[in-house]
């Protein structure tokens, strides 16, 4: 099964408001990743947290966990037309097996 | 260059062929990986290849062969397969921690070879 659920599926905003992805995982891990998807393509990594860590940024995004909830949000500030694609969140179930939530499809209308 | 390559782009065979599929990587990493993902899915990790070796194989059915010549290639070998194994197959590759496990690296992902079977 897999290891993170997210929620919503689906997303859609207007360019120019902000985006919040919400992830939940099962087990205890060490790092949390996400990762982005334009259709059909492959998956572009965007930020790695570590389980010792509760808020990181990178340029628009902001990461947070909260590992007593088991949860993680990813937030895309002030969103472009060009954020539209899938995200995905990913926990390691063990060495090297990355587990992929079940993603948020966004879309961002010009 | 933090580039993974994979060819075909597109990929449409019979159940009866056999056919390949390739990735490489010029990263130095020595963690390679195939993933399958169906439409509107997340990825599923099918093989681990880890310093050229078999590392994690997800109970994939033997009609997909995995090879491992080098340190820089990966390849996916195809045949008999069937319908339901239409999908994007995706390769990755990550460095590797000094005790072995890709714990804190992320992985770095190719395009994709979008594969259909008819």
């Amino acid at each position: 099964s897999q290891q993170g659920e997210e929620d919503p599926q689906a997303l859609s905003i207007q360019e120019g408001e902000n985006a919040t992805m919400n992830c939940s995982y099962k087990t205890s891990i060490n790092n949390l990743q996400w990762y982005r998807q334009n259709s059909g393509r492959g998956l572009v990594h965007l930020i790695l947290i570590r389980s010792n860590e509760r808020e990181k940024h990178s340029g628009r995004l902001r990461v947070t966990l909260d590992t007593s909830k088991k949860s993680s949000s990813l937030l895309i500030t002030a969103s472009r037309a060009a954020d539209t694609a899938s995200y995905f969140c990913a926990t390691l179930a063990s060495s090297y097996k990355l587990i992929f939530g079940s993603g948020t499809r966004l879309l961002v209308r010009p | 260059d933090t580039e993974v390559t994979q060819t075909p782009k597109h990929l449409v065979m019979g159940m009866t062929n056999k056919k390949s599929l390739k990735c490489e990587q010029h990263m130095g990493h020595r963690a390679m990986y195939w993933y399958k993902q169906k439409a509107k899915k997340p990825p599923e990790l099918m093989f681990v290849y880890s310093y050229e070796k078999l590392s994690i194989n997800e109970s994939v059915p033997s009609r997909f062969s995995p090879e491992c010549p080098n340190s820089s290639l990966l390849n996916l070998h195809l045949h008999a397969l069937q319908p339901e194994d239409s999908a994007l197959y995706l390769c990755a590759s990550s460095q590797v921690t000094g005790s072995g496990g890709s714990i804190s690296y992320e992985q770095y992902f190719g395009p994709g070879t979008r594969l259909t079977v008819t």
